[in-house]
């Protein structure tokens, strides 16, 4: 079974200043991670993904997300956090393989940035 | 930018009743996929859907629900015999053909079962 630990409920950030979202997983075999961010009343949306290649990848609104496989980790940072940045942040694993899978998802971490 | 969408935004309903939630998936995806929120929780996967047969459900998924594409173009969740605890939003999301991989999901249906 695949599983996703998001340990932090909460982030707190001045704006300006770096932003990190954790997040661990565990899946049988090679993961496909994502990181989707939910603003209220809002649906999920899709923030970047890693399928395979390079250990970080760079994804929407200047958002980036490194994988550490001896870590299973997928954490998601972002240099310099604006206040329109704060939101719902969630990972996600899908097993290896085709598409179509489903998605396990994170508890989710709240963003707040602050002026 | 295409992007899915979802009707009614939001649902109320009394127990025991039937609710059908409708999507419309973007146009040239070829999975697709119902999950939902129960408030303050994770966002859980419900089912999966592809070539007009469900791929995957998950033990949520008993036989008070129900999935379809009447059309080629909408893709519904019909809950037969609502419960308080189904109340919760309900996502839809599709995925492209080849090797895309992240799914899309519309804005959701909040579902209120009193």
């Amino acid at each position: 079974a695949q599983s996703v630990a998001q340990p932090e409920d909460q982030v707190n950030v001045a704006e300006g200043n770096p932003l990190t979202v954790k997040c661990t997983y565990s899946v049988s075999g090679n993961p496909y991670l994502f990181w989707y961010v939910q603003y209220p009343n809002r649906g999920l949306q899709f923030l970047l993904k890693y399928i395979t290649g390079d250990n970080l990848v760079k994804g929407s609104y200047g958002f980036e997300a490194e994988f550490n496989k001896s870590q299973t980790s997928f954490h998601l940072k972002k240099p310099s956090a604006l206040v329109s940045d704060s939101a719902l942040y969630f990972c996600a694993v899908s097993p290896w393989g085709a598409a179509g899978n489903k998605l396990t998802f994170g508890g989710g971490t709240r963003v707040l940035v602050k002026p | 930018e295409p992007e899915v969408t979802q009707t009614p935004s939001h649902q109320v309903t009394q127990m025991g009743q039937e609710v059908i939630l409708r999507c419309v998936p973007i146009s040239n995806h070829l999975y697709f996929y119902w999950y939902r929120q129960i408030l303050g929780q994770k966002v859980e996967f419900l089912v999966s859907f592809y070539n007009n047969e469900i791929s995957e459900k998950s033990e949520i998924f008993d036989d008070q629900f129900s999935v379809e594409r009447p059309d080629g173009s909408n893709f519904t969740l019909k809950i037969r015999s609502t419960k308080l605890e189904d109340s919760a939003m309900y996502f839809c999301a599709s995925t492209p053909a080849g090797a895309s991989y992240e799914q899309y999901f519309g804005p959701g249906t909040r579902l209120t079962v009193t």
